[in-house]
């Protein structure tokens, strides 16, 4: 699977939009980009997937470049549940390949 | 609806003896998947369940590490000989079908002493 990008560590203000970068300029014609969380002491927990066009659902949204060499999750009101490690993974097959993904912190 | 259950939620062994972790996925869900995390990093693939049969088991570390599915639900993972290097937390998760998303359970903390 092709390799991905996150920065380690974001912080935001609860109740402000949050942006979480994910670069895998070495992305494949057929890899789709999938997000996950994993909020503390659980398991990890779908959160929205995409191939090249944006796609929206209940919790988050899902930007992809035109290139698709980059996308961002959007969360677009922060709370404090939302405190927990992404991760952007790219696959074609069903089997996951995490990373060490991006640890969201929400303050008050 | 009920969602992945694994048990136990610990356990505690001493290095060498055998171990078996039980995962429960969601009910019609045909693929199973396991993976492993240790601290501080992402999970880990071990292996996928297709039905009965392993897909894909090209992530099991070695043959001490064993998967079975007998009947199409029920999964179990099995650990000979354990080392200390084992710790971990075992993780199930299953999908209506394969490339479908993932609904993880809990996992397992293993701990080897």
């Amino acid at each position: 699977d092709a390799k991905t990008t996150q920065p380690n560590s974001m912080e935001s203000n609860e109740e402000e939009p949050v942006h979480l970068p994910c670069n895998h300029s070495t992305i494949s014609g057929t890899d789709y980009i999938h997000w996950y969380r994993q909020l503390p002491s659980q398991g990890p927990e779908y959160v929205i997937h995409g191939l090249t066009s944006n796609v929206n659902n209940r919790m988050a949204s899902l930007a992809i470049a035109e290139d698709r060499k980059s996308s961002t999750l959007i969360l677009h009101r922060a709370t404090l549940r939302d405190a927990a490690v992404y991760y952007c993974i790219l696959t074609t097959a069903s089997k996951l390949t995490f990373g060490t993904g991006t640890r969201l912190q929400v303050t008050l | 609806g009920a969602g992945v259950s694994q048990t136990p939620s610990n356990k505690v062994t001493e290095k060498g003896k055998y171990v078996e972790l039980r995962c429960d996925p969601i009910s019609g869900h045909t693929a199973l998947y396991w993976y492993r995390q240790s601290l501080g990093q992402g999970p880990e693939f071990l292996i996928y369940f297709q039905g009965t049969g392993a897909a894909d088991d090209s992530g099991l570390p070695n043959d001490r590490f064993f998967a079975v599915r007998p009947e199409g639900s029920v999964s179990t993972l099995k650990i000979q000989r354990t080392e200390r290097g084992d710790s971990a937390v075992y993780l199930c998760a299953s999908s209506y079908q394969p490339y479908y998303e993932q609904y993880f359970g809990p996992g397992t903390r293993l701990t080897v002493t």
